[in-house]
């Protein structure tokens, strides 16, 4: 079993939606980040929190320690945020545990 | 924003040639830098930790003497990989960060050995 698990692996999704993705980890942790990995390969970090909620731009991210999950929301989303979204989890030093991925295309 | 750069983006070269990656941190000082390996529908795996100054720390199962890292500088560390062969092709990625802030990764660079 993954030390973070993502769930779904693969999301297709109409312009417009409303996307959660979700993040479950069993280590304990600093911070949870979200990445976004562009079909290019580069990756952008969305957010890095270790408690409660977080909002940027369309984007949100929430985190709940006790149950050790997170999740990623985006609003009206758009094909333009098709792209592979990352969670990973941060120990106590610097070392990141990254989730497989899921996989998003946003039709128009 | 903070950004890092990293070169080349994509390298073909026949097996036994050695291949340096370099990454770059344009405007920030990094304090510690990574170096991940991705293979085609997997995730990241951290190959390295390296910090100015010092030895870079290798993670389980990465090879030292394959994979050298030199970090000569607060803006600059280098992957030689060294006697690449065919095994070796994958999607190498760096990242750079101050200490407690976020990772700021590079564009990856796609190594093909043929």
């Amino acid at each position: 079993k993954n030390e973070v698990e993502q769930s779904p692996q693969n999301l297709t999704a109409q312009e417009g939606e409303f996307i959660t993705i979700n993040c479950s980890y069993s280590v304990g942790i600093s911070a949870l980040h979200w990445l976004q990995q562009h079909p290019g390969g580069g990756i952008v970090s969305l957010f890095m929190l270790s408690s409660g909620k977080k909002k940027h731009g369309r984007l949100i991210a929430t985190i709940n320690i006790q149950e050790k999950h997170s999740s990623l929301h985006i609003t009206a989303s758009h094909p333009r945020d098709s792209a592979v979204y990352i969670c990973a989890a941060q120990g106590s030093g610097d070392k990141l545990t990254f989730g497989t991925g899921t996989r998003l295309a946003v039709r128009p | 924003g903070a950004v890092v750069s990293q070169h080349p983006s994509w390298v073909i070269c026949k097996s036994g040639t050695s291949v340096k990656i370099e990454c770059r941190s344009l405007d920030f000082q990094a304090t510690t830098m990574f170096w991940y390996r991705q293979f085609p529908k997997q995730s990241l795996m951290l190959m390295a930790t390296s910090n100015e100054g010092s030895k870079a720390t290798y993670e389980q199962g990465v090879e030292k003497d394959k994979f050298l890292i030199n970090h000569a500088s607060l803006t600059l560390s280098t992957l030689t990989v060294t006697s690449a062969h065919p095994e070796d092709s994958s999607f190498y990625i760096c990242s750079a960060r101050i200490s407690n802030q976020p990772q700021h990764f590079g564009d990856g660079t796609r190594l093909s050995i043929l």
